[in-house]
């Protein structure tokens, strides 16, 4: 039973690029979460969707930032006219519900020259 | 808001030695707290969880415990080997209808042969 997959595992992208996150939860989860941590901090969660909707955003930047879950597929995290200052780890996390112990994916870690 | 502060920042120690970590919240209505492990560029790993009602978990060599009143939690490495050197991580989920955790910035464990 595979585990949550992340894609890439590192990224570069120099400044106003767009950098694409896919996600690929455990098998039978419908729940996702998106995190950000940023060096020498604590993981901020950035959204939490299932399949096909937002369910809470509120903790990811009004612009630049989007994220889906489609029916088919992975989440994906997608961050538009990239800034050094979104240089992090981006993890994901998915549960079979939104009460249930998140799984948490190896992560992605974006570097932006 | 809630807040999660991890102290020590930092430990280092020689192996063997029985360690106390420590997770303090500042809201009580919780609904669980987790303690995660995160080794250098990877995920984070579950080790233990506690509901809100329980006191205490306990897996192989790692004890959590939980006091709600006081806003505390505690993570008990006892014997600790050099396997054991990794980030330590703290989130706690809210009561409430939110399910979105909170992370603390983690205390950075390193045992010594």
């Amino acid at each position: 039973n595979a585990g949550v997959m992340q894609n890439p595992r590192h990224l570069v992208r120099r400044r106003g690029q767009e950098a694409r996150l896919r996600c690929s939860p455990m098998k039978g989860h419908s729940h996702v979460y998106w995190y950000r941590q940023l060096p020498e901090e604590g993981l901020k969660f950035m959204v939490y969707l299932q399949k096909e909707n937002i369910i809470d955003e509120s903790g990811m930047p009004k612009e630049r930032f989007s994220a889906e879950f489609p029916k088919e597929g992975p989440s994906i995290l997608r961050i538009q006219q990239v800034v050094r200052g979104d240089s992090a780890a981006y993890f994901c996390a998915s549960s079979s519900q939104g009460t249930d112990t998140q799984y948490f994916g190896p992560g992605t870690r974006l570097t932006v020259l | 808001k809630q807040e999660v502060t991890q102290i020590p920042a930092a430990l280092s120690v020689p192996e063997g030695e029985n360690l106390v970590l420590n997770c303090s919240f500042t809201d009580s209505a919780i609904y669980n707290l987790q303690w995660f492990r995160q080794d250098p560029g990877k995920g984070l790993t579950s080790l233990l969880l506690i509901q809100s009602s329980q006191r205490e978990q306990t897996s192989g060599r790692l004890n959590a415990s939980l006091d709600k009143s006081s806003g505390r939690s505690t993570l008990y490495i006892a014997a600790s080997q050099p396997g054991d050197s990794a980030t330590y991580l703290c989130a706690v989920r809210p009561s409430g209808g939110s399910y979105i955790p909170t992370f603390g910035r983690g205390t950075s464990l390193i045992v010594h042969p």
